[in-house]
């Protein structure tokens, strides 16, 4: 069955440094959605991104992050310069036609800030 | 604007038992409706969704979820728990018309099913 796949699967790093994460979406579905989950709370709607560029995106999604699908395949969320409240985990969504038709996520990437 | 309403953060029952995880929603217009779930360490995965068509939705590993428009609910119900049903599971609403496909989850539930 087709997979997400997120890269890498946990990530620590510095307050103030910038980090990306990777996602491998399947790959004929259209809609690519990142979400995430601060620990102990609901899963959060991030961005999501069609034909090439940014469809909605939520209040937490400021000028410290962005999105890019640099080669057709992959699909990175960027967060320039990162605050201790940006650790959480990280989602990576793909879907063919839209909530519709329910997304796949991939496994997710926890990310540390210390 | 939607929300989603989970009713008990922790759910505990037998092996055997009816597993039932009460999930409401808000939305201004007939919603799209989904279960996921979630093992430890894993991501999320779709057991069953409601978009149209028959109110009583049927998932993967038994589960069903019936959309009941006058109650705005999407409860979802399992006969009989197994242990491998321990898990955390989010009820998620989309309103149709958003082209974007955006979910809005609830806090989710941790169910344990006790041996």
């Amino acid at each position: 069955e087709p997979e997400v796949t997120q890269t890498p699967s946990h990530q620590v790093t510095q307050m103030g440094q910038e980090v990306i994460l990777r996602c491998v979406p399947i790959s004929n579905h259209l809609y690519f959605y990142w979400y995430r989950q601060i620990l102990g709370q609901k899963v959060e709607f991030l961005v999501s991104f069609y034909n090439n560029e940014i469809s909605e995106k939520s209040e937490i999604f400021d000028d410290q992050f962005s999105v890019e699908r640099p080669d057709g395949s992959n699909f990175t969320l960027k967060i320039r310069s990162t605050k201790l409240e940006d650790s959480a985990m990280y989602f990576c969504a793909s879907s063919r036609t839209g909530a519709g038709y329910g997304y796949t996520f991939g496994s997710g990437t926890r990310l540390t800030v210390v | 604007a939607q929300s989603v309403t989970q009713l008990g953060s922790h759910v505990s029952v037998s092996e055997g038992a009816l597993v039932l995880l009460r999930c409401n929603y808000s939305s201004s217009v007939p919603p799209y409706l989904f279960w996921y779930v979630q093992y430890p360490n894993q991501g999320l995965q779709l057991l069953l969704k409601y978009t149209t068509g028959a109110t009583l939705v049927k998932g993967i590993n038994g589960f069903e979820a019936e959309f009941k428009k006058s109650e705005t609910s999407f409860h979802l119900t399992k006969p009989s728990a197994h242990m491998s049903d321990a898990a955390e599971y989010f009820c998620a609403v989309s309103d149709p018309p958003s082209n974007t496909g955006k979910l809005i989850f609830g806090q989710g539930t941790t169910l344990q099913v006790k041996p």
